[in-house]
């Protein structure tokens, strides 16, 4: 069965660090992997798609399939970035995205 | 264009009760799926529906139904509440066209609360 993991619970840097945040999935078929980001009081809503390879809010996320993972990366971290970040897979075969627990990131300034 | 609405916003009912919950998908969207998020979890698949049928379906009991309109809405109704049922409930809608998979787009979510 598909699954995602996102170690980190809790994720904390300060304004101007460089930031990862770590996905891996499981999945017999071929990954289409998405990262979601909740702002507080927000919707939940799309950061980005792996292909699309495009760089969001400076955000960008590579597909590396011999190690399963798929993480979040930010050269320079902003305050505004403090927000809960979902890593989520697309199974075409169940139509659904499942999702992994999530990471809460604080950027400190 | 209009993005993905739900009610109600918040929902308080008693264990053994029913409760009904809506959404109305983006608009030129086909496809509208239902999540359960508990406290500090991700959001669970529940079922998805496409073109008034359901197209897929997570590891939830029978007791969690729904329906879509021919407007794309759709419906979310859960039976005999339990008390683990209290969750923030998500839609999210999307195009089902050439490409099978498409972004889904989130709704604000439904709190229901079970006493």
């Amino acid at each position: 069965a598909q699954r995602v993991t996102q170690p980190e619970k809790l994720l904390s840097v300060f304004k101007g660090a460089p930031v990862e945040l770590k996905c891996n999935y499981s999945y017999s078929g071929s990954p289409e992997l998405f990262w979601y980001v909740q702002y507080s009081r927000q919707r939940l809503q799309l950061l980005l798609r792996h292909i699309s390879r495009e760089s969001i809010k400076g955000f960008t996320a590579d597909l590396n399939k011999g190690e399963t993972s798929f993480h979040l990366k930010k050269p320079f971290a902003q305050e505004e970035d403090s927000a809960m970040y979902y890593c989520a897979l697309f199974e075409t075969s169940g139509s659904r995205l499942t999702f992994g627990e999530g990471t809460q990131l604080t950027v400190n300034p | 264009e209009t993005g993905v609405t739900q009610s109600p916003t918040h929902l308080i009912k008693t264990r053994g009760q029913q409760v009904t919950l809506r959404c109305s998908s983006q608009s030129g969207h086909n496809t509208v799926s239902w999540y359960q998020q508990a406290l500090g979890q991700g959001p669970q698949f529940i079922f998805q529906y496409y073109r008034e049928e359901e197209n897929g379906r997570g590891n939830f009991p029978p007791r969690f139904s729904g329906l879509q309109f021919p407007n794309y809405s759709s419906e979310l109704n859960v039976n005999a509440l339990e008390l683990d049922d209290s969750a923030l409930y998500l839609c999210a809608s999307s195009l089902i066209g050439r490409a099978i998979t498409d972004t889904q787009y989130f709704g604000p979510g439904t709190r229901l609360t079970v006493l």
